[in-house]
């Protein structure tokens, strides 16, 4: 079964409002989780590295005004996609990691109107 | 940063034949090589991977390749069915305790034909 769950799977929202993407660990702990984008027929970009207690890492050219991550509990982590354009309409997703790999959420298929 | 090559970009195979999906990492330090199976609009999964320590793992139809030398790892399929028929990304990882941040290849669309 999935090891990550992530919610909502959709969303749509209209272009100035923020939207928030949780991501959970189910049954482990998971002190660094993963935000990764996803454009159609495109490959997964790293956005930033979500640690447990303290800042989130992001990847360069990514902004973190825009794209605000929390990671609040060793469960939880959650993207804020602020001030949301039609341009951020993105496949958004998580992952967090166990001994044995790195598994993902089921995305977020983010539009932006 | 890591850099992950992927080749080739589409590719379609009769039933019952083989497939072979390359990638190419530029650094020498990434110990961690998974490769994911996504469907449309569906979560990668993990359906194999393979670390700096050996050359070669298999499971069942599906085997993974190291070339720490030459710094390539490639993915083998093989006796297709149609429903393996997804985009497959390699990726590259330093692991760091057991967190894997992952730089992924660009992806190849794997058709299987009936």
């Amino acid at each position: 079964g999935a090891v990550v769950s992530q919610h909502p799977s959709r969303v749509i929202c209209k272009s100035g409002t923020s939207v928030k993407i949780e991501c959970r660990s189910l049954d482990f702990q998971a002190t660094t989780m993963f935000w990764y984008r996803q454009f159609p027929k495109q490959s997964l970009m790293l956005m930033a590295t979500s640690n447990e207690g303290s800042k989130a890492t992001y990847e360069q050219g990514v902004e973190k005004d825009k794209f605000l991550i929390n990671h609040a509990s060793l469960t939880l982590s959650t993207l804020t996609v602020t001030s949301a354009h039609p341009e951020d309409s993105s496949f958004y997703i998580c992952s967090a990691s166990r001994p044995e790999g790195a598994f993902f959420g089921q995305g977020t298929r983010l539009t932006v109107v | 940063g890591e850099n992950v090559e992927q080749h080739p970009s589409t590719l379609s195979v009769q039933e019952g034949d083989s497939a072979v999906i390359k990638c190419t990492y530029s650094d020498s330090a990434s110990n961690y090589f998974p490769w994911y199976k996504q469907e449309l609009g569906k979560r990668p999964q993990l359906i194999i991977d393979i670390r700096s320590n050996v050359g070669e793992k298999k499971d069942q139809r599906i085997a993974v390749t190291l070339n720490k030398t030459a710094k390539h790892f490639s993915l083998h399929i093989t006796e297709t069915q149609p429903e393996d028929s997804a985009v497959y990304f390699c990726a590259a990882s330093i692991l760091s305790g057991s967190n894997y941040k992952l730089t992924f290849g660009k992806g190849t669309l794997l058709t299987v034909n009936p």
